[in-house]
């Protein structure tokens, strides 16, 4: 696609419910990211994927934080037994490579996020 | 640990201003850092890109310093517009994967 497709764009569940956030990166870009922003936090770097392989998950912030990609495209984040804290906007980004950010030559796109609201 | 802060958390001004958004990082041994825009409910939308062998870039109005010594970067906006209003973030990767530390961001109202 054009740009960064996520769905749900809102979510309201109960607390202990397990919910689903897909993410759609641009057609071509191997690498992908997920980035957590709640109010008081800023944005946080949970995880992301090169390819369908995650090199580095070290942000999920919690054993009930759980991502997948298959196929090297779409990818999930799913959050098992919710609780209020997760409550936040769930942001997804991709590049065209993990690699070179350094260099500037893979900048990240954003998608417009998945607010999920936790009762 | 890289930390990145901004400075301040809130502006507005009168249209038309010339005005100045901090951003300082701790550990200055960084890449490059990267300005973006945030309006609500949207994505985040890159805005300019400094290497860290460069001292600043322009885009329109907009101008952005790097002194990676001090570990400060300033985003200049030039002749305010009640369209800049938004949330103003700098980044800086914490590798060479992408994985950006972001501040927390500046939001701004430039009042017509």
């Amino acid at each position: 696609g054009a740009g960064v497709s996520q769905s749900p764009s809102n979510k309201v569940t109960e607390k202990g419910k397990d919910v689903e956030l897909r993410c759609d990166p641009i057609s071509g870009h191997t690498a992908l990211y997920w980035y957590r922003q709640s109010l008081g936090q800023g944005l946080e770097f949970l995880i992301y994927f090169q390819g369908n392989s995650a090199p580095d998950k070290s942000g999920l912030p919690s054993d009930r934080f759980s991502a997948e990609r298959t196929g090297g495209s779409v990818s999930t984040l799913t959050i098992q037994r919710t609780q209020q804290e997760d409550s936040a906007v769930y942001l997804c980004a991709s590049s065209l490579s993990s690699q070179g950010i350094s260099s500037g030559a893979n900048v990240l796109t954003f998608g417009a996020g998945s607010r999920l609201t936790v009762l | 640990k890289q930390e990145v802060t901004q400075i301040p958390a809130a502006l507005s001004v009168p249209e038309g201003e010339n005005l100045v958004l901090n951003c300082s990082f701790t550990d200055s041994a960084i890449y490059n850092l990267q300005w973006f825009r945030q309006d609500p409910g949207k994505g985040l939308t890159s805005l300019l890109l400094i290497q860290s062998s460069q001292r600043e870039q322009t885009s329109g109005r907009l101008n952005a310093s790097l002194d990676k010594s001090s570990g400060r970067s300033t985003l200049y906006i030039a002749a305010s517009q009640p369209g800049d209003s938004a949330t103003y973030l700098c980044a800086v990767p914490s590798s060479n994967t992408g994985k950006l530390i972001f501040g927390q961001g500046t939001t701004l109202q430039v009042k017509p």
